[in-house]
């Protein structure tokens, strides 16, 4: 168990809804990263957060915003969904902000757009 | 901006052989790190390779990071079954606040 918890485990939604996935990381660490892993697909990197201020954006869909509160916990929200958004969303946690410190993994959500 | 290639893609060997795994990146990095992904869950961090020469062992793996020729290496002794599972490399770069994946290497070791 890493520490970094992520709900729901498991989103099934449908085409142009709207779903949003919490990310709570470890005790300590203020940088939250959001991950898509598509099937069989590496990891792409969409947004970090470093004590609720954005520092990096990635290949993130305009569709898609991020925002982290000031308990550190942070949320993803994607919009207008799309079969292809079907996917694993990692968030990871770490204890600096400068993209260089040990990350710790979350569970995931498995999201699935039908 | 820095682009991480990993290889093989896919490896499938016997229980009992060594192999390795490659990770090349295009430009300087500042810290290297392997992970290990089981099917649908989770990353596990494996070791963290913070400068040139370094060396980490953990059971049968173990990686180097030789960061001149911009390689890093996560080396296979005796492959037992349990290793079977998709390895990922990734490197960050101070001060671009994120980390950019290889595309993982699908290890299968065959009993």
């Amino acid at each position: 168990d890493s520490g970094v918890t992520q709900t729901p485990k498991h989103l099934i939604t449908a085409t142009g809804q709207r779903v949003t996935l919490r990310c709570s990381p470890r005790s300590g660490d203020l940088s939250v990263y959001w991950y898509q892993q598509s099937l069989d697909q590496g990891l792409q990197f969409l947004i970090h957060y470093y004590n609720g201020e954005e520092r990096a954006k990635g290949n993130i869909l305009e569709r898609f915003s991020a925002q982290q509160f000031p308990d550190l916990h942070s949320e993803l929200n994607l919009s207008s969904l799309e079969l292809g958004d079907s996917a694993l969303y990692f968030c990871a946690s770490s204890v600096n902000g400068l993209g260089t410190g040990e990350q710790f993994f979350g569970p995931g959500t498995r999201l699935t757009v039908l | 901006e820095l682009k991480v290639e990993q290889n093989p893609l896919f490896l499938s060997m016997q229980e009992g052989k060594n192999y390795t795994i490659y990770c090349n990146y295009s430009t300087t990095s500042d810290r290297l790190y392997w992970y290990r992904q089981d099917p649908g869950k989770s990353l596990e961090s494996l070791f963290v390779l913070l400068s040139n020469g370094a060396v980490k062992q953990e059971g049968r793996l173990m990686a180097s990071l030789d960061t001149k020729a911009r390689l890093s290496t996560l080396h296979i002794t005796a492959a037992v079954h349990d290793l079977s599972a998709t390895y990922f490399c990734a490197g960050g770069i101070s001060g671009t606040y994120k980390y950019i994946f290889g595309t993982g290497t699908r290890l299968k070791v065959l009993a």
